[in-house]
């Protein structure tokens, strides 16, 4: 079976400009949740969706927004870039939407910002 | 913010020597959870302990959970090369929501 898969793998934009990650949740997982991971820093958590419906939000600002899809596919958005918004961004999935479940992540898409 | 703090942040070791790492966190959790991320790609689940749980094993991962002191340890034993890679410690705090550490990066000298 595949695991969580994201794409694109790799990304360059430019301040200002809006960009779509996408992510894919293991086949029969209903939860997806996204991470920002910053160089140097540990992951830290964005979105969670479950059943299509945002389900918690990090503190990050409204430039960041999510959606998931009914086959449970999920998109990331980030409108009006900046240079800080370069990182590593992580997508999980998981088969349930509550406490002591095992979250599985993508290999991630590397967002960079010029 | 980084509710998790690993520690050491990087430890350099010898093939076939056991590694240590600790992890303090700071709210009530549900569980604690540890993670491997080799290279900057993504993060490759470890071990799951809940929170009534003191101690746990899977292969060569032993995991200590002291709820009194707020933190846990994840001892990695006759350490390999392919164990090169950060180490993060997350809690989870509301469901589904998990809060990372900044990660100790583990090197194993061969």
């Amino acid at each position: 079976d595949a695991g969580v898969t994201q794409s694109p793998t790799h990304l360059i934009k430019t301040r200002g400009q809006q960009v779509t990650l996408r992510c894919s949740p293991i086949s029969g997982h209903k939860s997806v949740s996204w991470y920002q991971q910053v160089l140097g820093q540990g992951p830290q958590f964005i979105f969670q969706y479950y059943e299509k419906e945002e389900r918690g939000r990090g503190n990050f600002p409204d430039r960041f927004s999510a959606r998931q899809f009914p086959n449970y596919s999920s998109e990331l958005n980030v409108n009006a870039l900046l240079l800080g918004d370069s990182a590593l961004y992580l997508c999980a999935s998981s088969a349930v939407s509550y406490s002591n479940t095992e979250a599985f992540f993508g290999q991630g898409t590397r967002l960079t910002v010029v | 913010s980084q509710q998790g703090e690993e520690d050491p942040q990087a430890l350099s070791i010898q093939e076939g020597e056991n590694a240590t790492m600790n992890c303090s966190y700071k709210t009530s959790i549900n569980n604690l959870q540890w993670y491997r991320q080799n290279s900057g790609r993504g993060l490759v689940h470890l071990i799951l302990i809940r929170s009534n749980e003191r101690e746990k094993h899977s292969g060569r991962l032993r995991v200590t959970l002291d709820t009194s002191k707020k933190s846990s340890s994840l001892l990695i034993t006759a350490s390999r090369a392919a164990d090169t890679a950060s180490y993060f410690c997350a809690t989870e705090v509301g469901a589904q929501k998990l809060v990372f550490g900044q990660g100790t990066r583990l090197t194993i000298n061969p």
